[in-house]
């Protein structure tokens, strides 16, 4: 069964410094996603991630993976308020075109300014 | 232009009511998705449709259907619901499945807000 766990839950920082959420699955997967949601209001997709060692980078948001661990990481550089919101990863697995789609719990990210 | 679109955007009814959700895109995608976030903000992908077919059809009740007149189109029926049916579902869409890369991106509709009572 695939499962997903993300880590920290919540997570609360300081304008400016760096930090990453780790996104831990437990069986193969052909992509990895990370979506942003603010309060009360729609999913934004961030990165689609799909074969080993992908990077992918927009603003001071990172994503990389590493399929041999069943990892992925969103990184965070010098973090500002607007970057406050909730990230979800999602793992994708697909077998005779039966696709899965699993979310993690989501990270609670609040930037103080 | 709304990208993805959906109505309405609150519900609220009484149990054993059957209702239904639209969902519109105008981004010419050929994948379209059903979501649920539940209270704790648990996310679940309920359906997704390729070019008409269903391709994902996870242990959801009977009671959902989705329906796509066209590819531009997936609504969500729900029959006898239930006050665990309670949820914000979002629709969304991706111009294909399976291809890899931004083709896989997903565009999400803005939610509605069901609430059984």
């Amino acid at each position: 069964e695939l499962k997903v766990e993300q880590n920290p839950l919540f997570l609360s920082m300081q304008e400016g410094k760096n930090y990453t959420i780790y996104c831990n699955y437990s069986t193969t997967s052909d992509r990895l996603y990370w979506y942003r949601q603010d309060p009360g209001k729609s999913l934004e997709s961030l990165f689609v991630l799909l074969s080993n060692g992908a990077v992918k980078q927009e603003g001071r948001l990172m994503a990389s993976l590493d399929t041999k661990a069943r990892l992925s990481t969103l990184h965070i550089t010098a973090a500002v308020h607007d970057l406050s919101a909730t990230y979800f990863c999602a793992v994708g697995t697909q077998m005779n075109r039966d696709d899965k789609i699993i979310f993690g719990k989501g990270t609670r990210l609040h930037i103080l300014p | 232009d709304t990208a993805v679109s959906q109505t309405p955007k609150y519900l609220v009814t009484q149990m054993g009511n059957d209702k239904s959700i639209k969902c519109e895109q105008n981004l010419g995608h050929d994948t379209m998705y059903w979501y649920k976030q539940d209270s704790k903000k648990f996310l679940k992908i309920m359906f997704s449709y390729n070019n008409k077919e269903l391709i994902i059809n996870e242990t959801v009740p009977n009671r959902f259907s989705p329906k796509s007149p066209d590819k531009a189109h997936l609504n969500l029926h729900i029959n006898s619901l239930e006050l665990g049916d309670s949820a914000v579902y979002f629709c969304a869409s991706s111009q294909s499945r399976f291809s890899g890369g931004r083709q896989e991106t997903q565009y999400f509709g803005p939610g509605t807000r069901l609430l059984v009572l």
